[in-house]
């Protein structure tokens, strides 16, 4: 079975533009999660999505959105770039059988480095 | 490979000798703990997971101690190999529909 899928891999932008990251969940999976690693602040949580409904968010601005289609791909979105958005952003997809736990196991993609320039 | 984190507490194991990697958890609520594993250029791989009512679980020369009294959690690599060579992460949560919290990670540096 195929693992979790990111893409693109890399991605340059510049301060004020828009990107969209793309993250291909597990066959059969059903929640994704998304991540942000940086070195100073450790992977952080953004925001969960189960069956097309967002339904954990982290601490992050308005900024940064996402959204999940019928067949549970995922993507996020971050507006208007800041040199701090430079990270390298994870998807985690679990099977999710029962919505009501939060406890399945997490597997994770080889993410999206995102560098601001 | 890039560089997960610059500034993480590094420990440094001879070949054949036993790991330790330990972390001290957040929330005494928690009641779900995870250890993943990150080498350079990929995302976190799941190792090993262990709930509240348990102390202790074993895998394949993976052993995770859980001490709930002192918020504690550790991971024990037997036989440590230069593949184990990599940033450790441990990560909690509360069963019911919340998100996992990471911690700062620790980097494994196995000597040949």
């Amino acid at each position: 079975k195929a693992g979790v899928t990111q893409t693109p891999r890399y991605l340059i932008k510049t301060r004020g533009q828009q990107v969209t990251l793309s993250c291909s969940p597990i066959s059969g999976h059903r929640s994704v999660s998304w991540y942000q690693q940086t070195p100073g602040q450790g992977l952080q949580f953004l925001f969960e999505y189960f069956s097309e409904t967002q339904r954990n968010k982290g601490n992050f601005p308005g900024r940064f959105s996402g959204r999940q289609f019928s067949n549970s791909r995922s993507e996020m979105n971050v507006s208007t770039l800041e040199l701090g958005d430079s990270a390298l952003y994870l998807c985690a997809s679990s099977l999710a059988l029962d919505p009501g736990l939060s406890t399945d196991t997490q597997y994770f993609g080889p993410g999206t480095r995102l560098t601001v320039l | 490979g890039e560089s997960v984190g610059l500034h993480l507490p590094t420990l440094s194991v001879q070949e054949g000798d036993n790991s330790i990697i330990n972390c001290a958890y957040s929330n005494s609520a928690s009641d779900y703990f995870i250890w993943y594993k990150q080498e350079s250029g990929k995302g976190p791989q799941f190792i090993i997971d262990i709930r509240s009512n348990m102390d202790k679980r074993q895998g394949q020369r993976v052993t995770v101690l859980l001490n709930k009294t002192v918020k504690h959690l550790s991971l024990q690599i037997a036989a440590t190999q230069p593949g184990d060579s990599a940033v450790y992460f441990c990560a909690e949560n509360i069963e019911g529909n919340t998100p996992l919290v990471f911690g700062k990670g620790t980097r494994l540096s196995v000597i040949a």
